[in-house]
Order: C-alpha cells, then structure tokens, then sequence
C-alpha cells in the first residue's frame, strides 16, 4: 500500500519551454501533496504544499508563477516548470499524505529528472 | 529555530559491523519524527515514524529509537544491501504547519562494504 507515482520519470526539454510532472496517489486519497526539488548530494528542499481543490502554498523563495501547481483530485497533482532555464535542472520529487489517516508520514515518489538545455 | 541535525554525514561500515545514526531536533514539541531511507536516483522510502520518548520500532536490521532531544537508528549486522542515504524529519509547528509539512536533516550517507 501506500504507493506513489511520478510521469515522466525524466525529461529533457529545451530552454524556454514548459514541462508538466505529474505525481498520482495509486492505492490512496491524498488531500495534501508536497512537491520537492533535491540537488546532489543535498537534503530535500520543499517548494510547496498542494491542497485538493484549493491554491498552492510555496515557500519563501520559490518563484509561484514559475513552478505552477495544480491538485485538481485525491490523487492527482502536478507541477509545470515554465520557460524553464538551465537553473532549473534538478531533481523533482513529490509526496502525498494519506487523507484517512491520523498521522503524518509522507509517502514519496520516484522523481523526475529534469534536464534544461 | 527549529531544525534537525544529523550526524554523521558519512558512514562506512564492514558488513556485519553495527552502528547507529544520530539524528537531534530542536523543534516546539515534537508531533512526530520520521525515518526514510532514500537510493541514488530515487525518492525516499518511509521506515518508521516515533511519537513519544521512549518509543522504539524495528523492521529487520533496523531499530529506531527516540529521546527529548534526539533519536537513534541503530543498523545491526548490516548488509550491502543496507547501503544508502538515511533522512530523519520531524513534523512543523503548528503555525507552520501546511498539512503536515516535514523539516528534514542533511542526511546520513551509510555505505556497507561486504
């Protein structure tokens, strides 16, 4: 149980353009999703928290009309990097909180790979 | 501020040779910390989340234990296998709180050589 799923689990797009990942909660409802951005050898750096059916929190520094969030079901959230540069490769990890449940663990994805060129 | 700190950054073990990992946390009471063990390339793997002091869980070689002021993950005769990144979380204050958002520590890089 608790599975998570990212599409695609890499890309490489050209400078300029838009890229949508996509994370699906499989075998459960997910009212809250996080998205985070892990470079190399770091620790993970959460971007936002998506709430079902209502805006995106992003944290300080994260530029909101870049990386666009949508959480339009239980079990679908996406995030589109747009006009996206150089910068903004990274690795691109989500995660999704079981709404039924009482406590807190966050269930993660595989990741999605972003190349800019 | 609250934070969590991990130590150590690196660890390189033989196999059979047990260890811990050290994960401390200053936070305005603690509503949960969790482990995860993250593969290169890959998003993490939850392990064990512990409420209160005095908690522990276990799942095969590993053992989580948990203080006021920190919480161990103990590796018993540790595999190859057993070689990744280990992250401890705990849970955000209330006033923070976004759904349950996690403060991470940098991460404990275990690498076992058989």
């Amino acid at each position: 149980g608790a599975v998570v799923s990212q599409h695609p689990s890499w890309v490489i797009c050209k400078s300029g353009t838009s890229v949508k990942i996509e994370c699906r909660s499989l075998d459960f409802q997910a009212t809250t999703m996080f998205w985070y951005r892990q470079f190399p050898k770091q620790s993970l750096m959460l971007m936002a928290t998506s709430n079902e059916g209502s805006k995106a929190t992003y944290e300080q520094g994260v530029e909101k009309d870049k990386f666009l969030i949508n959480h339009a079901s239980l079990t679908l959230s996406t995030l589109t990097v747009t006009s996206a540069h150089p910068e903004d490769s990274s690795f691109y990890i989500c995660s999704a909180r079981e709404t039924s449940g009482s406590s807190y663990e966050q269930y993660f994805g595989p990741g999605t790979r972003l190349t800019v060129t | 501020e609250d934070q969590v700190t991990q130590s150590p950054e690196a660890l390189r073990l033989q196999e059979g040779e047990s260890s811990s990992l050290n994960c401390s946390y200053t936070v305005s009471g603690l509503r949960g910390l969790f482990w995860y063990r993250q593969d290169p390339g890959k998003g993490p793997e939850f392990l064990f989340t512990l409420y209160s002091a005095g908690e522990e869980k276990e799942k095969e070689r590993l053992k989580a234990t948990l203080t006021k002021k920190e919480s161990f993950l103990h590796i018993t005769a540790p595999k190859p296998e057993d070689s990744a990144t280990y992250l401890c979380a705990v849970r955000a204050p209330m006033i923070y709180n976004q759904g349950g958002k996690l403060i991470f520590g940098q991460g404990t890089e275990l690498s076992v050589k058989p």
